[in-house]
């Protein structure tokens, strides 16, 4: 298994560009969510998936938007970039909702807005 | 909104030393407490789950307490070694909403002095 798997690695872009970090997984997992990774902020939550087709907002939605099609892929669209989303992305899915069920993570994007 | 918190920031070390560190959480909703290793240039990667008042969980030389009365869980690394330096992450689980809404601690950033 590949297990949770992201692209790109790295990325550039310019304010107000809009771009699609890709996100999949090939456990089967049930819930998916997206984390950004700021400095001395820990992972706050920015959308979750908890099946094909149902998402929710997290902690700190603004600016992207997420769509769950099928189980394995769970894309994060960035509408228009800016300077303030400047982090790195992790991509995490989960079996469940149960209480022993942890997270796996991606290995991130790290993205640039100039 | 909830707050997760962990102290200390960042801690520094002797090889051989035992060190602990504490995650507060909220003390009401419980529902589980996950612990996880970030190293460096990696992903986190789960170490404990708890989900009962007074767990213990052990493994090698790094064990996990859990008061979820009082809302707190202390990590300890008996005779740390350089291979323990990471970023260790809590993470709380409420229990009245989706349990996909997970809630993570900012960390704390252990250092080993060999």
């Amino acid at each position: 298994n590949a297990g949770v798997t992201q692209t790109p690695k790295f990325q550039v872009l310019k304010t107000g560009q809009s771009m699609t970090l890709q996100c999949a997984q090939d456990m089967n997992h049930e819930y998916m969510s997206w984390y950004r990774q700021d400095p001395g902020m820990g992972l706050r939550l920015i959308h979750y998936s908890v099946g094909a087709g149902i998402t929710d907002q997290g902690e700190v939605p603004n600016g992207y938007n997420v769509s769950r099609s099928t189980t394995e892929d769970f894309p994060l669209r960035l509408l228009s970039a800016a300077p303030s989303q400047t982090s790195v992305y992790f991509c995490a899915s989960t079996r469940g909702g149960s209480p022993r069920d942890t997270q796996y993570f991606g290995p991130g994007t790290r993205l640039t807005v100039l | 909104i909830l707050n997760v918190e962990q102290s200390p920031q960042s801690l520094h070390v002797q090889e051989g030393d035992s060190t602990n560190f504490t995650c507060s959480f909220p003390s009401s909703n419980f529902y589980a407490l996950h612990w996880y290793r970030w190293e460096t240039a990696k992903s986190p990667e789960a170490l404990f789950v708890m989900t009962l008042n007074g767990d213990e969980k052990k493994k090698g030389r790094i064990s996990a307490t859990l008061n979820t009365k009082e809302g707190y869980s202390y990590l300890y690394i008996k005779g740390s070694q350089p291979e323990d330096s990471a970023t260790y992450l809590c993470a709380f689980k409420p229990g009245y909403s989706s349990a996909s809404k997970i809630i993570f601690g900012s960390g704390t950033r252990l250092s080993i002095r060999p």
